[in-house]
């Protein structure tokens, strides 16, 4: 199975700040990488395909990099809606698998 | 728009089966779709139990694929799931989910594009 370790798990942010979350794989995963927002008790909500395509409906504000085995979502001046857990997701291989999240706090 | 839901008991006793189905209000057999059960434990990552696409076709996690059988029944628009000899550990929020694959930079990608708002199942006598 391919590893997804996300960092940090958490973070304490302000309303406003630009946040930055990384997510290793634990092998090249090319751009098979996929990126969630899921809030308490609700379904994840696709943010981020192909490691750097915006979904539509999604606020240019979110953006993702990376290729092979490091990748970075990113969230430019942070909104109330943004306090979530956040998850990477690889499709390269059998079993699809998830990091372990990034909770972002208010500060 | 196409919604997915969940239902299913939300209480299954030890060593039972554990039986879930989730209802499109869409037509399954259209698109590039695979149709994704996927689970998560209290405080936990997510967890990929399987995939069927709408000609029965099935792709199963390995470390569940002993215990699940995961169908599709296109005359309902239903999506099933069983999963066997269950435990504790198996308690956790499960999700449905509607997996697109589209052709990008060249090659065919895949992400779950729509969910269900997910059903609790507790393992416990």
């Amino acid at each position: 199975d391919i590893q997804m370790t996300q960092s940090p798990s958490s973070l304490s942010a302000s309303v406003g700040d630009r946040v930055t979350i990384t997510c290793r794989a634990s092998q090249s995963i090319s751009f098979y990488l996929n990126w969630y927002q899921q809030k308490p008790g609700k379904a994840p909500h696709l943010l981020i395909y192909g490691a750097s395509s915006l979904q539509s409906g999604v606020p240019s504000r979110f953006s993702g990099s990376g290729s092979g085995t490091d990748f970075t979502l990113t969230i430019n001046r942070l909104q109330p809606e943004d306090f979530a857990t956040y998850y990477c997701q690889q499709s390269h291989s059998i079993p699809l698998t998830f990091g372990g999240g990034t909770k972002v706090n208010i500060k | 728009q196409v919604q997915l839901q969940e239902s299913g008991p939300g209480l299954v006793k030890p060593s039972r089966t554990l039986s879930l189905t989730c209802t499109v209000s869409g037509d399954i057999s259209s698109g590039s779709y695979w149709w994704s059960w996927l689970r998560q434990a209290a405080g936990e990552r997510l967890e990929w139990i399987g995939r069927v696409d709408a000609s029965g076709s099935t792709n199963y996690n390995p470390s569940l694929e002993s215990r699940v059988t995961i169908g599709a029944d296109t005359s309902k628009n239903q999506l099933s799931l069983k999963l066997a000899s269950v435990t504790a550990a198996d308690t956790a929020l499960y999700f449905c989910a509607r997996e697109e694959f589209i052709v990008f930079r060249g090659v065919i990608i895949e992400k779950f594009d729509l969910w269900g708002q997910g059903t609790p199942v507790t393992v416990s006598s």
